[in-house]
Parts: structure tokens; C-alpha cells; sequence
């Protein structure tokens, strides 16, 4: 496609059911990274994938997120067990990610996961 | 640790008029990225300009334009003769030049009064 596409768009489920919300990055693009936005807050970092390397996990808030990129392509984002604090707008992006390209550092955004949890 | 302040929540201006959104970032590094981005009502975030560290002339995009004080740490946005189309939530990020993850801002909320 010509963007980044995530799905679901929304996504309602009950606390302690498991989630997986995917992410489809541009072709090509080596970087990929999973935000979380909550109501009225800045976007937090959760994960970055780069290429073949080990991904940051470092924003992981706990032990119940994971993520995987398989193929160096598709991303999915998996939250177990959620709680009412996971609810909030899951943003995917992707970038060339080449530093020293001309566009190193242009992140392009999908238009988000908005998952409630009830 | 790296932090990005956007201390204005909320902003308003008047069709046609220039407006600048303020942004500082704390950083202990001397190569790294700056971007403003912009987040309509839709949620897809959209790249409005991006600045090197290492180049002292300011970025500029059509009506966007920045005024970037490395020693100050500060990033302002300046949109000249605002339009409707740019009501929207507008993000200010910083990224080591390593490229491992964006650090926003809290962003600001700009309306566009017809």
C-alpha cells in the first residue's frame, strides 16, 4: 500500500482478554516503531525495530506487551491480560531509517489503534 | 535522558495570520534531528518540517518555517498566513542521530479562527 496501515481501527475488549493489534509499514522501509497516545498526552514510546537488529524494547511499560516484526515487514503489538490503563490510541510508524539519506528521520504514521478497555 | 517541552497546551489565530508554537528540548548530545509534526482530527501524524543539528540555517517548508537556537535548546514553529486546514494538534520531537525512537512533546492544539 501507499502508507502505513494498522488494524483494527478501533477496538473494544474486556479487562483481561489478550489483544493484537497489527501494523503494515511502508515497503522498504527498515525502521518501525509502536507509540501509545493517551487522552491528552504526548505520544510514549513503546518499541523500535531496525532492520535484522534486536529491537528496542526499552518502552515497554510491563511484562504483558510484546511485539514482533516477522519478515522484516508486518508488525504485530500483543497486550495480555489487558487493563483499563492499556486504553488509549496505539500509533505504528515506519522510516527509510538509512542515516545520512535525505529523508533519514521522516516517520510515517498510521492512523492508529484506538483500543478501549471495558 | 532526552525531554521535549511544548509549554503552550493551547493556541488560537486568526485566518491568514502567523502564529509560532515554542519548543525546548533538553539533550546532552550534539548531532540529532528535530521535527514538528502535525496531528489533525483523523490521527494520522504528518511530518511538517525537520531540522539537523548540525546545520545553523533554519529549516523551511512553504508557510512553515523554524527559528532553531542550538545553545537555547529551542525549536519554535513559525506557520505564516495560517489556514483552516491547519487546526490541529502539532508535536514537537527530537531523535538522537542513532535513530532509535522520537521523544515528543506534549504537543499544542492550534485553532485556525475563520
Amino acid at each position: 500500500g501507499a502508507g502505513v496501515s494498522q488494524s483494527p481501527s478501533n477496538k473494544v475488549t474486556e479487562k483481561g482478554k489478550d489483544v493484537e493489534l497489527r501494523c503494515d509499514p511502508i515497503s522498504g522501509h527498515t525502521a518501525l516503531y509502536w507509540y501509545r497516545q493517551s487522552l491528552g498526552q504526548g505520544l510514549e514510546f513503546l518499541i523500535y525495530f531496525q532492520g535484522n537488529s534486536a529491537p528496542d524494547k526499552s518502552g515497554l511499560p510491563s511484562d504483558r506487551f510484546s511485539a514482533e516484526r516477522t519478515g522484516g515487514s508486518v508488525s504485530t503489538l500483543t497486550i495480555q491480560r489487558t487493563q483499563q490503563e492499556d486504553s488509549a490510541v496505539y500509533l505504528c510508524a515506519s522510516s527509510l531509517g538509512g542515516e545520512g539519506d535525505r529523508t533519514y528521520g521522516e516517520a510515517f504514521f498510521g492512523q492508529g489503534t484506538r483500543l478501549t478497555v471495558v | 535522558a532526552q525531554t521535549v517541552t511544548q509549554s503552550q497546551p493551547e493556541m488560537s489565530v486568526q485566518e491568514a495570520e502567523t502564529v509560532t508554537l515554542s519548543c525546548t528540548y533538553d539533550t546532552s548530545e550534539n548531532n540529532y534531528y528535530l521535527f514538528w509534526y502535525k496531528q489533525p482530527p483523523s490521527r494520522q501524524m504528518i511530518l511538517v518540517i525537520r531540522q539537523e543539528a548540525y546545520k545553523q540555517q533554519n529549516a523551511t517548508e512553504n508557510r512553515f518555517s523554524v527559528n532553531f537556537q542550538k545553545a537555547a535548546k529551542s525549536f519554535s514553529l513559525k506557520i505564516s498566513d495560517s489556514q483552516l486546514g491547519d487546526t490541529a494538534m502539532y508535536f514537537c520531537a527530537f531523535m538522537r542521530n542513532t535513530g532509535n525512537q522520537f521523544y515528543f512533546g506534549t504537543g499544542t492544539s492550534l485553532t485556525v479562527i475563520p
